[in-house]
């Protein structure tokens, strides 16, 4: 079965700053979906960015984008430009399936 | 209203109760799923539905039981619920079963089981 992985339960950035947050995955599939939702205090799920296995050129949605790394089964999600309103949890997923436990991100004025 | 809407939003209820989750959609989305996140896991996928009448197991179904008997809905039950089934659910619908159409969730149903 597939697991997803996120190794950093809080992460903290400055306003203005870059962060990453990391996430692995297992999976014997050679074509899948990755996604990255983001949870405000709202409680809503929103699509951030999302990445098909087979595309090599890593994805981007303005300030957001990924470094996606099949061979190591990586995919991490990279903030430019920080904003108090980037403040939430941030969740992994494969395929919609696998969620990964969450990281929560401080974003310090 | 358009869109897909989960109620009760707030439910509390006694060990050994049946409860009902209802999860209603708009746009005649085939996928649909539930999912209940807890702290320290994420969200874990219970059940899902490639159309009416088709369900599936997700990652931890026990102890909860679905229908799909119209597109539009799709009800998740706890038979007889118990103090671990405390947890905050969401339903969700996709058009197509390719990641390529968007998961779109709805506000939740926090669940509580005295």
């Amino acid at each position: 079965a597939q697991t997803v992985t996120q190794s950093q339960p809080e992460m903290s950035v400055q306003e203005a700053e870059t962060v990453t947050l990391s996430c692995t995955y297992d999976t014997s599939e050679s074509d899948y979906y990755l996604f990255w939702y983001k949870q405000p205090p709202s409680r809503q799920m929103i699509l951030v960015i999302r990445q098909e296995a087979y595309k090599q050129q890593n994805a981007t949605e303005n300030r957001f984008s990924v470094n996606f790394q099949k061979a190591a089964k990586s995919f991490s999600l990279k903030i430019s430009d920080s904003q108090l309103g980037d403040a939430a949890m941030y969740f992994c997923a494969y395929d919609d399936m696998r969620f990964g436990a969450g990281t929560r991100l401080t974003v310090k004025p | 209203d358009a869109g897909i809407t989960q109620s009760p939003r707030y439910k509390i209820t006694e060990t050994g109760r049946q409860v009902t989750l209802m999860c209603h959609q708009t746009w005649s989305h085939s996928y649909m799923f539930w999912y209940r996140q807890d702290l320290g896991h994420g969200l874990r996928l219970i059940y899902y539905s490639a159309a009416a009448d088709i369900t599936d197991k997700g990652e931890v179904p026990d102890g909860y039981v679905v229908s799909r008997s119209k597109t539009e809905n799709f009800p998740l039950t706890l038979e007889s619920a118990t103090r671990s089934q405390t947890s905050v659910y969401f339903c969700a619908s996709r058009r197509g079963f390719s990641g390529a159409n968007v998961l779109t969730f709805g506000a939740g149903s926090r669940l509580t089981v005295l």
